[in-house]
Order: C-alpha cells, then structure tokens, then sequence
C-alpha cells in the first residue's frame, strides 16, 4: 500500500541552524502538508502546497519556513534559523485532489526534530 | 472558541469490550468533514475512518465506527472488541469544506485498552 515517507526520523540541530526535512508524498497524489506536533499538544496545520505553490498557511508559518517540491518526488519543510520553540514532530500528508469532499489526508511516520 | 473538543483525556477500556471516544465540533459551514486519527506511542498517524456532514449514514471501517449526531455536532468514535493494539493516542479532526483544506485537531484521548 503506498504511504507517505520522511527523513530524518530524527533530527538534532542548535538554535539558529537551518534545518530541511524532507517527504515523499503519495505518488499521485497533488496536495501536500505539513503539520507540527509540540510534545504532548495537538497537531497543528502549517502549510498546504499545490501546483507548485502555497495555498494556505497558518499563522505558524512565518518568514522563517519555506516549502519547496525540488522534483517530481520530494516535497521539503526548511526552518531558516531554528529557535527553541521549534522542537516538534513535524509530519508530512498528502491526499489526492482536486476533489472535496471526502479527501482524506495520509501522514508520513513524521520527524522529530530536537533545536538545542 | 475551540473547533474540536475532546473532554476525555484519558481512558481505559477492558479487552473485547466496546469503548466509545468522545468529540464535539463547532462550526458555522453547511459542509464540513470529520476524521479519526489514531497515534500510536511510535509517533505516526494513522487515518482511521471519515464522516461527511451530508452523509446520511454513520461511516464504519471494520471496528470503528462513527456516531455521528449532526444537531449536537458531535462525532464520536466507537471501537468494538477492543484489542491491546488499540492503545494509542486519538485524535479528531475536521475540515470545513469553504475551500481550505487545513485540518482542525483536537486535544486528543488517550485510550488504554486492559488485558
């Protein structure tokens, strides 16, 4: 069955760092996310990426993320200037498009990421 | 106002019985989608079973199933036979159909299911 997968499943960078994490979505499918997971809190949506672009973010996601599909595969989150704040299971999703209703979301096994 | 609550932050249930999770939602769209997600203690999240506001039926995937009651916006799942695979985080979400895709979590249950 196909999934989403992510790299690292664990990542431990120091504040200020620049960080890439990377997923590979559903083969066909055309929307992606990301969402973060602060230890013992809800998941929360950052950013959702379609025909090359962004087409919603969160209040979260400020000048210091980006996300960028590099090729016909991948799809990256990278955090500019890591902060303590930062440290999060960030996890990737993907759901087929351009359909509504009924779209469900697949989530990669997710990266924890570690700012120190 | 919160969109999703979940008032159960944890709950045990004995093996081979049923356990009910509760989840209420707030909103003003006509159309709108409402997911269970279960997260193991290994981290992922694992979709569990959907609930369109125009269905007409509750949604059952095997064990799971949705008791969905439209006018009280609530979106509880039920498992049946618990098994100690269930233990796990669970959490609801929901998409409000005005375009945006983002979902809209709860605070989660923690279900521990007990030989």
């Amino acid at each position: 069955e196909p999934e989403v997968t992510q790299t690292p499943s664990h990542q431990v960078t120091q504040m200020g760092q620049e960080v890439i994490l990377r997923c590979v979505p559903i083969s066909n499918h055309l929307y992606f996310y990301w969402y973060r997971q602060i230890l013992g809190q809800k998941v929360e949506f950052l950013v959702s990426f379609y025909n090359n672009e962004i087409s919603e973010k969160s209040e979260i996601f400020d000048d210091q993320f980006s996300v960028e599909r590099p090729d016909g595969s991948n799809f990256t989150l990278k955090i500019r200037s890591t902060k303590l704040e930062d440290s999060a299971m960030y996890f990737c999703a993907s759901s087929e498009g351009p359909r509504f209703s009924g779209e469900t979301q697949y989530f990669g096994p997710g990266t924890r990421l570690l700012v120190l | 106002a919160q969109k999703i609550t979940q008032t159960q932050p944890g709950m045990f249930v004995q093996e081979k019985e049923a356990v009910t999770l509760d989840c209420t939602y707030d909103t003003s769209d006509p159309s709108y989608g409402l997911f269970w997600y279960k997260q193991p203690s290994s981290g992922e999240m694992i979709f569990l079973i959907y609930q369109g506001s125009y269905d007409q039926q509750n949604a059952t995937e095997g064990r799971y199933s949705l008791n969905f009651q439209k006018a009280r916006k609530s979106a509880n799942l039920v498992i049946s036979a618990s098994q100690l695979g269930d233990s796990a985080m669970y959490f609801c979400a929901m998409r409000e159909d005005t375009g945006r895709r983002a979902l809209t979590f709860g605070s989660g249950t923690r279900l521990q299911v007990q030989p």
